[in-house]
């Protein structure tokens, strides 16, 4: 079984400050990963992915991830913050010989202050 | 730039009543998703849909669910009787592909572009 955990309800970030979202996973074989972003009244858009090879993984926005395997972590990050990035933040994973299907996260809210 | 779009975006029922929610996937993805979001809780999978037929489904799939692509453009998610539990936001998804992987080559991770949900009321 493959699932995500996401620790924080709600980040809360001065603007200009460096960001951390956290995201944990467990998965049988190796993972899939992803952010994904939710401003609101709109859906779920991709951020950024991890398949394979460099355990830094850059995406939009300024947003980069780190694929820790030992941690089982993919901490989502930016090292300055904006009030527009304030939304809420979804991690996915799925496992690559399992079901193609993604498990994602309960969401995590970052609010970043003026 | 192409869009999933989803109605309605809010609907209030009665329990016991039948409910469709509508989305319009992205027109040249060949892989659709329903998920739901009950307040607070994660996002859970319910159905995945292929090739004209359930690819994938959870067990809150249940009898009360249904998934149809009636024509070549929308696909529906209908739940006959709701129930006060079904009250949540649920969301469309496609994909362009699975991310399978083929002779040991990984096809590619599949990503999922999301609609901006329907939220279901159910009193």
């Amino acid at each position: 079984a493959q699932s995500v955990a996401q620790p924080e309800d709600q980040v809360n970030v001065a603007e200009g400050n460096p960001l951390t979202v956290k995201c944990t996973y467990s998965v049988s074989g190796n993972p899939y990963l992803f952010w994904y972003v939710q401003y609101p009244n709109r859906g779920l858009q991709f951020l950024l992915k991890y398949i394979t090879g460099d355990n830094l993984v850059k995406g939009s926005y300024g947003f980069e991830a780190e694929f820790n395997k030992s941690q089982t972590s993919f901490h989502l990050k930016k090292p300055s913050a904006l009030v527009s990035d304030s939304a809420l933040y979804f991690c996915a994973v799925r496992d690559w010989g399992g079901s193609y299907i993604p498990t994602f996260g309960r969401g995590t809210s970052l609010i970043v202050h003026p | 730039e192409p869009e999933v779009t989803q109605t309605p975006s809010h609907q209030v029922t009665q329990m016991g009543q039948e409910v469709i929610l509508r989305c319009v996937p992205i027109s040249n993805h060949l892989y659709f998703y329903w998920y739901r979001q009950i307040l607070g809780q994660k996002v859970e999978f319910l159905v995945s849909f292929y090739n004209n037929e359930i690819s994938e489904k959870s067990e809150i799939f249940d009898d009360q669910f249904s998934v149809e692509r009636p024509d070549g453009s929308n696909f529906t998610l209908k739940i006959r009787s709701t129930k006060l539990e079904d009250s949540a936001m649920y969301f469309c998804a496609s994909s362009k592909t699975g991310g399978e992987v083929q002779g040991g080559i990984v096809a590619g991770a599949n990503v999922l572009t999301f609609g901006a949900g329907s939220r279901l009321t159910v009193l």
